[in-house]
């Protein structure tokens, strides 16, 4: 069974840029979870879909956003790019919402200079 | 509000035993997890616990006490390859997103 993919695996922007990062999760799973990943923060939360609704959101701005598609399939975007959104940007799918075991892809490295 | 503390390093040997601890404060409490994530690599899961106890799975056992707010990750006859860093994250309240705690980075030396 194929795993999490995401691209693009590396990305560099100028401040003031907009992005838009995509993750395609295991065939089956329908809970879509990312995540900005910092040596300072560690992993920060930033939403979750699943079957195509936002379930959950973390506390970042509304520069970040995301949809879920119907073959679940989900795509971030950030608008306005600044210097501190330089990070790693995780995708993880599972099963269901909660309490199950999610398998994260190998992320987007974002710079923004 | 909601905290998760680990420490942030720790060194070990080859061969010794090695207990990860992690702390939570959260708004409800319904699991808790460990991942492990080599330098440059996603992260994959270990364990999961929601009751009491210890959960062993190899060489890796996880511990949790509800009422302490505690979970430690035992690694036993450390290799190597076990030098990362380890994740703990726990899901408050049933449906809410995971926490994760920041991370502690394991170096096992020969």
């Amino acid at each position: 069974k194929a795993g999490v993919t995401q691209t693009p695996r590396y990305l560099i922007k100028t401040r003031g840029q907009q992005v838009t990062l995509s993750c395609s999760p295991i065939s089956g799973h329908r809970s879509v979870s990312w995540y900005q990943q910092t040596p300072g923060q560690g992993l920060q939360f930033l939403f979750e879909y699943f079957s195509e609704t936002q379930r959950n959101k973390g506390n970042f701005p509304g520069r970040f956003s995301g949809r879920q598609f119907s073959n679940s399939r989900s795509e971030m975007n950030v608008s306005t790019l600044e210097l501190g959104d330089s990070a790693l940007y995780l995708c993880a799918s599972s099963l269901g919402a909660g309490s199950y075991e999610q398998y994260f892809g190998p992320g987007t490295r974002l710079t923004v200079t | 509000g909601q905290n998760i503390d680990q420490p942030t390093e720790m060194t070990a040997t080859e061969g010794a035993i090695v207990q990860i601890n992690c702390t939570y404060q959260t708004s409800g409490f319904n699991g808790l997890f460990w991942y492990q994530q080599h330098a440059g690599e996603a992260p994959t899961f270990l364990s999961y616990n929601v009751l009491d106890g210890l959960e062993e799975k190899g060489r890796f056992s996880s511990f949790l006490s509800r009422s302490k707010g505690y979970s430690y990750l035992l690694l036993k006859e450390l290799q190597m390859k076990d030098s990362a860093s380890y994740l703990c994250a726990v899901e408050g309240q049933a449906g809410t997103a995971l926490i994760f705690g920041k991370g502690t980075t394991l170096s096992v030396s020969s």
